[in-house]
């Protein structure tokens, strides 16, 4: 079966510092690989999505890049952290239409 | 703009009750509607999903109503347990990988 895997589980970080999280899945080849914004009580923003090795897309300008360096690893990067990048970040992949989440990594930039 | 729009945003039920949660979408090339249900500090988890040659589907004690006409979808929660309280996302796919979700909708069950 597959599981996906993110970390860490909470991040407490300043302001101006910089940012790395990992996702990583198993049990599957080839999957699209996802990378989403949660604020407190909203809704899911998508941030980027990967369909393979090295290929990325931005689905919103902002504070964060994303990179996928091996078929199943998703990275979240910033160079330096914004307040405004305070959040619950969900790492996501799929075979097909279907979804699936990872645990998220709660992140809170003071 | 926002692709998929759900309501009511909150929702407090009885235990024992039906919730019923609403979603509309414009774009007719949409032809995948899952739900996913998140609890607090977790991550959404697929409930169930439909497409749109079906009008319902049923799994346990939730159902999804399915109006193509009306560009409608809906969950129904029977019988709701204090366990089902959690926010419910509706999401829509064209088949090119992405979902667009809807704001959520807080469930809260009293016992």
């Amino acid at each position: 079966s597959q599981t996906i895997h993110q970390w860490p589980a909470t991040l407490v970080q300043p302001v101006g510092s910089p940012l790395s999280l990992e996702c990583t899945v198993e049990g599957t080849s080839n999957p699209n690989l996802y990378w989403y914004r949660q604020a407190a009580g909203r809704g899911l923003q998508l941030l980027f999505y990967s369909v393979g090795i090295g290929q990325i897309s931005s689905e919103v300008p902002q504070n964060l890049s994303a990179s996928r360096p091996q078929d199943r690893q998703f990275i979240l990067s910033s160079k330096k952290l914004l307040l405004s990048d305070s959040g619950f970040y969900l790492c996501a992949w799929s075979g097909a239409e279907t979804q699936y989440f990872g645990p998220g990594t709660r992140l809170l930039v003071l | 703009q926002q692709q998929v729009k759900q309501s009511p945003q909150s929702l407090i039920v009885q235990k024992g009750g039906i919730s019923i949660i609403n979603c509309a979408y414009e774009n007719t090339a949409f032809d995948y509607f899952p739900w996913y249900q998140q609890f607090p500090g977790k991550g959404p988890a697929l409930l169930i999903a439909i497409r749109p040659d079906v009008s319902e589907k049923k799994e346990g004690r939730f159902t999804i109503s399915f109006n193509k006409s009306a560009k409608q979808f809906s969950l129904h929660i029977m019988d709701s347990q204090p366990g089902d309280s959690a926010t419910y996302f509706c999401a829509a796919s064209k088949g090119d990988y992405k979902l667009s979700f809807g704001a959520g909708t807080t469930v809260t069950v009293r016992a």
